[in-house]
């Protein structure tokens, strides 16, 4: 079983919409979550930390939930911007960071 | 934006040739990571450092080698380069102490074609 899992997509959603993506890790010691995006052969950049008590910034809403070990990024009102890979992000102990392997997203006009 | 810098961007070399992919960061950051990435496919760890002469090889094996001797310089070398090392490396770092210091920043990749 991979340490971190994602449904790999693609979304395909219309300009406007609001997406979630899922995201369910198997270590219980796990400590930090993130979400990343990564746009075709770029680098992946920090889209948000994930913190106990969920947090919003502007458009996009994370939530944690460690009973289930379980992650997810909630996306309004979606921009033809938006699209791209989500990558959910998991550190567990003083390793570094485990990725899943993305959700793709591709936002229509 | 997060200050890393990769180079070189693209290479494209021989089977057998020793090559090195320098990564360099301003921001005084402590902890340093390798990535291995194929297209459409996710990152792998290969080799990370928590500061000067320490490092540590990852979860995928490599057959490359990184050393630490400044804190901003984290390069990884290629002894004998060959086609099976064709694949996108990307170089992160963070200041590793807590909560937001745990947030990874990516230089943007060196994408290496062996022929």
């Amino acid at each position: 079983r991979k340490e971190v899992e994602q449904d790999p997509g693609p979304f395909n959603v219309p300009e406007g919409a609001t997406v979630a993506f899922n995201c369910t890790y198997s270590n219980s010691a796990s400590q930090s979550f993130f979400w990343y995006r990564q746009d075709c052969r770029k680098e992946p950049k920090l889209l948000m930390s994930v913190y106990s008590s969920g947090n919003e910034d502007g458009r996009f809403t994370a939530q944690l939930n460690r009973a289930s070990q379980y992650i997810s990024l909630l996306i309004r009102d979606s921009k033809l911007s938006d699209s791209a890979t989500y990558l959910c992000v998991v550190m567990t102990g003083r390793r570094a960071l485990t990725f899943g392997s993305g959700t793709r997203l591709q936002v229509q006009p | 934006e997060a200050d890393i810098y990769q180079t070189p961007r693209y290479l494209v070399i021989g089977t057998g040739k020793k090559i090195t992919l320098e990564c360099s960061q301003t921001m005084g950051h402590d902890k340093m990571y390798w990535y291995q990435q194929d297209p459409g496919m996710e990152l792998h760890l290969i080799h990370y450092s928590y500061g000067v002469n320490s490092t540590e090889k990852g979860d995928l094996s490599s057959e490359s080698t990184v050393s630490r001797i400044r804190t901003e310089h984290f390069p990884l070398t290629l002894e004998s380069a060959r086609p099976s090392h064709t694949s996108q490396y990307l170089c992160a770092s963070s200041a590793g102490t807590g909560g937001a210091g745990y947030e990874q920043y990516f230089g943007p990749g060196t994408r290496l074609t062996v022929t």
